[in-house]
C-alpha cells in the first residue's frame, strides 16, 4: 500500500518568515496534487504537479515535485495570517488517491 | 455547474439507524470517490467508481457500508446499523482523466454525528 508521510504535523510560524513542508511517498507515482482545508471545511485544490521537475506557483507559496526521491514540497515565503489552515498532499495510485496525515499551519501576527 | 454537490451537509442520526448520503459530481466527471476523515485526519479512501462501476470498494470499513452509482452520474453512500464510530465527515470527489490530469474536486462534505 503507498504511504504518504508530511512533515511537520504542525508549524506555528510568525508572519513574513519563510518555511518548507515535505510530502513523502512510497511507491512511484508522478501524480501528485496539493490542497488546503479549513477548519470545518472541505478541501480546496491548490497544485497540479504531473511530471518529475514541476513547480507550480500561486501567490505566496510555491510547489515542486521530485518523482525520483519521492517527495514533493510546498514552500511558504513571507506568510501572512490568512495560510493559516491545514495542508494536505495527495498521491494518485491509478483508482485512488492517498493522502498525508496533513500539516497544520498557523500564522502568527 | 458550481461543482461538486453533497447532502445532506449534516445529518444527525441514533445509533442503529441507517442513513444515506447523496453526492452530485461535476457534470463532465467520470471518476467519483468517497472518502472519511475524521478529526485531525486526512481524508480515508472507500470507494470510487468509473461511470457506473464500481471499480474499488475494498476499503469500504465493513458490510455496513455500501455506495451505488446506477447511471454513472449520482452516487449514494449508504451506512446501516450506524455506531458511535461512523461520526466523521465523508467527503465525495469527482475528476476526469484529461492529458494525464487526474485532479479531483471535493464536495463540501456530509457530517455525520451518530448518538
Amino acid at each position: 500500500e503507498l504511504k504518504v508521510e508530511q512533515n511537520p504535523l504542525f508549524l506555528s510560524m510568525q508572519e513574513g518568515k519563510n518555511y518548507t513542508i515535505y510530502c513523502n511517498y512510497s511507491t512511484t507515482s508522478d501524480r501528485l496534487y496539493w490542497y488546503r482545508q479549513d477548519p470545518g471545511k472541505s478541501l480546496e485544490s491548490l497544485f497540479v504537479l504531473l511530471s518529475n521537475g514541476a513547480v507550480k506557483q500561486e501567490g505566496r507559496l510555491m510547489a515542486s515535485l521530485d518523482t525520483k526521491a519521492r517527495l514533493s514540497t510546498l514552500h511558504i515565503t513571507a506568510a501572512v495570517h490568512d495560510l493559516s489552515a491545514t495542508y494536505f498532499c495527495a498521491v494518485d495510485s491509478g483508482n485512488q488517491f492517498y493522502f498525508g496525515t496533513g500539516t497544520s499551519l498557523t500564522v502568527i501576527p | 455547474d458550481t461543482g461538486v454537490s453533497q447532502d445532506p451537509r449534516h445529518k444527525i442520526t441514533k445509533r442503529g439507524q441507517n442513513v444515506t448520503f447523496r453526492c452530485d459530481p461535476i457534470s463532465e466527471h467520470n471518476r467519483l470517490y468517497w472518502y472519511r476523515q475524521t478529526l485531525g485526519q486526512g481524508p480515508e479512501f472507500l470507494t470510487y467508481f468509473q461511470n457506473e462501476a464500481q471499480l474499488e470498494k475494498s476499503r469500504l470499513l465493513s458490510d455496513r457500508f455500501s455506495a451505488e452509482r446506477p447511471k454513472g452520474s449520482f452516487s449514494t453512500l449508504e451506512i446501516q446499523r450506524t455506531e458511535q464510530g461512523d461520526s466523521a465527515m465523508y467527503l465525495c470527489a469527482s475528476s476526469s482523466l484529461n492529458r494525464g490530469n487526474t485532479e479531483a474536486f471535493f464536495g463540501q462534505g456530509t457530517r455525520l454525528t451518530v448518538v
